[in-house]
């Protein structure tokens, strides 16, 4: 099955500052990598995707790059804000499937 | 995105009894909800997918006898932890699938905290 594999674990950055977060995948068939932002205590919220038909996205400071070769993905954060500071976790599934989730990093954006 | 509601957002109950708890899609029909499990500082843990109208399907190491999953309408499913015991103590997330065409994502409620005494 699909195995997702997602790092640093934790990272901290000065605010103004771009992060980026990095996951692998086992499963050349996942066609669909969402990544999630979850808030101390709240539901995870979906705040960009990538399918694989397509090799980067952008929405204002967030972007995400896909490499399918390598089977890798990659989620950007520019000109971090504290606001910014949460648990990210990225996914990776089949259509259809179920999704199979990163263990999560935690950033945190220093003021 | 789609809305996914969750009740109740806390609950402290005994060891040995029951809690159930709700997902709802308030916008939308969603024939697949997913139920999760998140201990501290730690990832989603797919328990179960629950489809509508039919048997939820249990991932391996859960307990399909303890954690019953009903999903009797397209807006509506149930998580009901039988006997809780202290171990069972932990925050309990659904989600929902949302297709439009070949294109899907999955929507997540607010999350049960669940402390059991």
């Amino acid at each position: 099955g699909e195995n997702v594999e997602q790092h640093p674990s934790t990272l901290s950055v000065q605010e103004g500052d771009s992060a980026v977060i990095k996951c692998t995948y086992s499963d050349s068939a996942s066609n669909y990598f969402p990544w999630y932002k979850q808030e101390l205590g709240k539901r995870p919220q979906l705040i960009i995707d990538i399918r694989s038909n397509v090799g980067e996205k952008k929405d204002q400071r967030i972007a995400v790059t896909l490499n399918k070769t390598a089977k890798h993905f990659s989620l950007h954060i520019t000109e971090t804000q504290p606001e910014d500071s949460a648990v990210y976790f990225c996914a990776a599934s089949n259509t259809g499937q179920n999704f199979v989730f990163g263990p999560g990093t935690r950033l945190s954006v220093l003021p | 995105g789609a809305v996914v509601s969750q009740h109740p957002s806390r609950v402290i109950c005994k060891s040995g009894t029951s809690v159930k708890i709700e997902c709802r899609s308030l916008d939308f029909q969603a024939t697949t909800m997913f139920w999760y499990r998140q201990f501290p500082k730690q990832s989603l843990m797919l328990m179960a997918t629950s489809n509508e109208g039919s048997k939820a399907t249990y991932e391996q190491g859960v307990e399909k006898d303890k954690f019953l999953i009903n999903h009797a309408s397209l807006t509506l499913s149930t998580l009901t932890v039988t006997s809780a015991h202290p171990e069972d103590s932990s925050f309990y997330i659904c989600s929902a699938r949302v297709s439009s065409g070949l294109q899907e994502t999955q929507y997540f409620g607010p999350g049960t905290r669940l402390l059991v005494l």
